[in-house]
């Protein structure tokens, strides 16, 4: 089958760093994406990886190794507001290519 | 500002009632999707569209309908709806296969 799996929650301090980490089980895989989800909001894209290595868009950054069918999302100078769930998606490049979310993990941060 | 609509934002309906949901888009996107979102299940993919005339079942696809008569627009049918419809259902739209989609506000749906 095809799956992704991330941590269901996670905690962390005002200011400081997390990793939220995502493994993934997918053939055809072509591309690894992040989102965003404030409670009662839609998701909101944060970054995207086809290649190996790290993208880095402000605060947030994001890496990718496909030899290890993994990836992470790394939030620096956490803020309140970073409170929300994050999901990572997998991108198939097939005849048919197709989308699969993991089911999220919640960031709970501590002042 | 190109932005991406769904409607109703809420609804209450009966098991066995065809329903329908809209989403409209002002991007000039290509590709469209359809998502249901439950607790403990993360976004699952209903079906997506690459182009007018172009539907393809996703995920999670049974019970539920789609057309595409113009870029804009992308409603989701349920034929008969039934309570383990019930769920909080987004559109999304992308210029690029899989790429930063953007998601449309949402509909919650409870089926009686």
């Amino acid at each position: 089958g095809q799956s992704l799996e991330q941590p269901s929650e996670v905690t962390a301090v005002e200011g400081a760093i997390v990793q939220i980490n995502c493994t993934y089980q997918t053939s055809g895989f072509y591309g690894l994406s992040w989102y965003q989800q404030h409670d009662g909001g839609a998701p909101t894209f944060l970054s995207y990886n086809a290649l190996d290595g790290l993208e880095e868009t402000g605060r947030f950054s994001s890496f990718l190794s496909r030899s290890d069918s993994y990836g992470y999302l790394l939030l620096q100078e956490l803020q309140m507001k970073d409170s929300a769930s994050y999901f990572c998606a997998a991108e198939r490049m097939n005849r048919d290519d197709k989308i699969i979310f993991g089911k999220g993990t919640r960031l709970h941060i501590l002042p | 500002d190109a932005e991406i609509t769904q409607s109703p934002r809420h609804k209450i309906t009966e098991t066995g009632r065809q329903v329908t949901l809209a989403c409209h888009q002002t991007w000039n996107h290509n590709n469209m999707f359809w998502y249901r979102q439950d607790l403990g299940h993360g976004l699952r993919l209903i079906h997506y569209s690459y182009g007018v005339q172009d539907t393809n079942k996703g995920e999670v696809s049974d019970g539920y309908s789609v057309s595409r008569s113009n870029t804009e627009d992308l409603p989701l049918t349920l034929e008969s709806a039934a309570s383990s419809q019930t769920s909080v259902y987004f559109c999304a739209s992308s210029e690029l296969r899989g790429n930063e989609q953007f998601f449309g506000p949402g509909t919650r749906l409870t089926v009686l």
